[in-house]
C-alpha cells in the first residue's frame, strides 16, 4: 500500500503557541487527505477533509479557526494547531486518499502524532 | 448517527490461541465495515473488509463476517502469533470516504 508520513512524531509546546503537523503523501498523489485526533481509549474522530488547492470541510464541532489546515500539494497537507491549550493535547493522525462519492476508496494512514500542550 | 462499539482490551493471548475480537455497529443504511490493524510505531493499515451483508472478509488469517442481523462484524484468527500483537480498529462507512472508528482494541500475544 501506499506510505504516508507524519512529521514531528511528537512534540511539546507551552500554552499560547503554535504547533505545525505535516502529513505527506510518499509515492502517490493523494487528492484527499484526512485529519482524525484520538483520545485515550476513545475512537478516532474525524476532522476534516481537504482536498487539493480547496478549502477544507470541518466536521461539525471542529473549529476551523483554531485548526488551520492547508493542502497546497498533491502530496502535502498541513494541520496547524492555533494557540494550543492543554485540551488539544492529543494524537493527531493524517491520512490520503483518492477522491470519489461512488464507493469506498481505501485510506492510507500516517503514523500519528503525539500533541503534549503544557 | 453512525458508531461503532468494540470489546475493550487489552487482550492478551498466548501463541496459538484462538482470537475474537467483538464489534457492533449502529448505522442508517448498509454501511461497508472494516478492521484495521497499527503495529507499534506504524500508521492503520487495512486488514479486510467487507462490503455487503454475509460478506466474510479475510486477510493474514483474519476473518470477519458481515452480520446484518446482528449489526456485527467480530474479527476472528485461529492460531494467533506474536507478530500479531498491534491495536485493532472496527470501522464502518456509510457513504464516501469518510469512516467511523470504534475505539480501538490492543491484543498481546505472548510466547
Amino acid at each position: 500500500g501506499a506510505v504516508v508520513s507524519q512529521h514531528p512524531s511528537r512534540v511539546i509546546c507551552k500554552s499560547g503557541t503554535s504547533v505545525k503537523i505535516e502529513c505527506r503523501s510518499l509515492d502517490f498523489q493523494a487528492t484527499t487527505m484526512f485529519w482524525y485526533r484520538q483520545f485515550p481509549k476513545k475512537s478516532l474522530m474525524l476532522m476534516a477533509t481537504s482536498n487539493e488547492g480547496s478549502k477544507a470541510t470541518y466536521e461539525q464541532g471542529v473549529e476551523k479557526d483554531k485548526f488551520l489546515i492547508n493542502h497546497a500539494s498533491l502530496t502535502l497537507s498541513t494541520l496547524t494547531v492555533t494557540s494550543a491549550h492543554p485540551e488539544d493535547s492529543s494524537f493527531y493522525i493524517c491520512s490520503s486518499g483518492t477522491s470519489g462519492t461512488s464507493s469506498y476508496n481505501e485510506q492510507f494512514f500516517g503514523p500519528g502524532t503525539r500533541l503534549t500542550v503544557l | 448517527g453512525n458508531s461503532v462499539t468494540q470489546m475493550e482490551g487489552p487482550v492478551t493471548l498466548s501463541e496459538e490461541a484462538f482470537l475474537t475480537i467483538n464489534c457492533t455497529y449502529t448505522a442508517t443504511g448498509y454501511p461497508s465495515l472494516f478492521w484495521y490493524v497499527q503495529y507499534p510505531g506504524e500508521g492503520l493499515q487495512l486488514l479486510l473488509k467487507a462490503t455487503k451483508a454475509d460478506d466474510k472478509g479475510s486477510n493474514k488469517g483474519f476473518e470477519a463476517t458481515y452480520r446484518k442481523e446482528t449489526t456485527s462484524f467480530h474479527l476472528e484468527k485461529g492460531s494467533v502469533q506474536v507478530s500479531d500483537s498491534a491495536v485493532y480498529f472496527c470501522a464502518l462507512s456509510a457513504g464516501g470516504n469518510k469512516l467511523v472508528f470504534g475505539a480501538g482494541t490492543i491484543l498481546r500475544v505472548k510466547s
